[in-house]
């Protein structure tokens, strides 16, 4: 059971490069969404979809793009990187009603922006 | 305001005792599901437990309980006989449907140190 997939586990860019962090699960949910996680914060959402072709803005959009062309795909875009987005990012999907279908996470992706 | 309230930054609990961790929510929908994840020092998240706003029955599952008061907006994790695996951070979340819109808020967490 591959679950959901996140690409790379480790990442480091340069101010202004951009880059794109995958996503892939398995279990065709319909809910995709990304989340980073920073010390004292918790995590804060920053897209999410419903479904394909469907995607909204969480808490914390800004520098960030989606797209959601499939079921099973859900990248994030870093446009141009920085410092400020040095953080863990985890991609978490749900199926069926939203008041009984826990997230189930990907592994992470840690990301330094020197 | 903060949708969901965890107060306690740390704690630390002797091995076998019973821990309660803290959670307060904050939303107008009726209808809404309270969450409890952990997350090891490996950094993985492992869903624990669920409660869902019109559930009559506080929830439990093994040595995990949630402790729901609807009135109080609260929804206290209990760990029963903890074990030093238990050592990890755990944040409380609530997922509401604000008219289509499903977004799943998180807590800042607790750190919970399980003492031998």
């Amino acid at each position: 059971n591959a679950g959901v997939t996140q690409t790379p586990k480790f990442q480091v860019l340069k101010t202004g490069q951009s880059m794109t962090l995958q996503c892939a699960q398995d279990m065709n949910h319909e809910y995709m969404s990304w989340y980073r996680q920073d010390p004292g914060m918790g995590l804060r959402l920053i897209h999410y979809s419903v479904g394909a072709g469907i995607t909204d803005q969480g808490e914390v959009p800004n520098g960030y793009n989606v797209s959601r062309s499939t079921t099973e795909d859900f990248p994030l875009r870093l446009l141009s990187a920085a410092p400020s987005q040095t953080s863990v990012y985890f991609c978490a999907s749900s199926s069926g009603d939203i008041y009984n279908s826990p997230l189930h996470f990907g592994n992470g992706t840690r990301l330094t922006v020197t | 305001a903060q949708k969901i309230t965890q107060t306690q930054p740390g704690m630390f609990v002797q091995e076998k005792e019973a821990v309660t961790l803290d959670c307060t929510y904050d939303t107008s929908d009726p209808s809404y599901g309270l969450f409890w994840y952990k997350q090891p020092s490996s950094g993985e998240m492992i869903f624990l437990i669920y409660q869902g706003s019109y559930d009559q029955q506080n929830a439990t599952e093994g040595r995990y309980s949630l402790n729901f008061q609807k009135a109080r907006k609260s929804a206290n994790l209990v760990i029963s006989a903890s074990q030093l695996g238990d050592s990890a951070m755990y944040f409380c979340a609530m997922r509401e449907s604000n008219f289509g819109n499903e977004k799943l808020t998180f807590g800042t967490g607790t750190r919970l140190t399980i003492i031998p």
